[in-house]
């Protein structure tokens, strides 16, 4: 039973270009969130989507950061025009969502992106 | 803002049990505890989680005091590779799926 996976694991990109983060959840898990973990801090919640849904994004900056979890593939998170700042380990996790499980979120390796 | 508060680090010996704190004395009625870990620069993995009642699995017990005040994560037989920022995270139906990382509690186990 395959976990979360995440790709590209490392991921480097010139300032002012984009970056496009995949996310496959676990296979029965309809529900996916994104974390960034800048280096030396800890883990934020970015954005909760299920399908063709987004459910809070509270966390995603107002500019430049996208998410979509289609009917069908994987959930990308796309970075815009990136610049130095965003350079971070970018996690995604799933979970069943069923009442009572929802804090129950299995995660992936993480996308390491550099913006040189 | 986190609703818990651990210490930022311990030691544990090679084969020990492994008692890890955490305060959460503004939880709510219908939060549960969650802990999880992250070794070195993987992604966070998921031990336990529990409302009230202690509660065990193949990897940890989870020990909740009766106010729900705090808690207490225990690994039975620690091993160098549960060296990892441990978690514990107060988590409701208002979080709207968001889980709120702390500062955590670094656990380094020692041979």
């Amino acid at each position: 039973n395959a976990g979360v996976m995440q790709n590209p694991r490392h991921l480097v990109r010139r300032r002012g270009q984009e970056a496009r983060l995949r996310c496959s959840p676990m296979k029965g898990h309809s529900h996916v969130y994104w974390y960034r973990q800048l280096p030396e801090e800890g883990l934020k919640f970015m954005v909760y989507l299920q399908k063709e849904n987004i459910i809070d994004e509270s966390g995603m900056p107002k500019e430049r950061f996208s998410a979509e979890f289609p009917k069908e593939g994987p959930s990308i998170l796309r970075i815009q025009q990136v610049v130095r700042g965003d350079s971070a380990a970018y996690f995604c996790a799933s979970s069943p969502g069923t009442s009572g499980r929802s804090g129950e979120q299995y995660f992936g390796p993480g996308t390491r992106l550099t913006v040189t | 803002d986190a609703k818990t508060t651990q210490p930022p680090s311990m030691d544990c010996a090679e084969g020990r049990a492994a008692n890890l704190p955490c305060n959460h004395s503004t939880i709510s009625g219908n939060e549960y505890v969650y802990w999880y870990r992250q070794i070195h620069s993987q992604g966070p993995q998921y031990i336990i989680h529990g409302l009230k009642n202690n509660e065990t699995n193949e990897m940890a017990s989870l020990i909740i005091t009766e106010d729900r005040k705090s808690s207490t994560l225990i690994l039975p037989h620690a091993t160098l590779r549960d060296t990892a920022v441990y978690y514990c995270i107060a988590f409701g139906s208002s979080n709207t799926g968001k889980l709120i990382f702390g500062q955590g509690t670094t656990l380094q186990v020692k041979p």
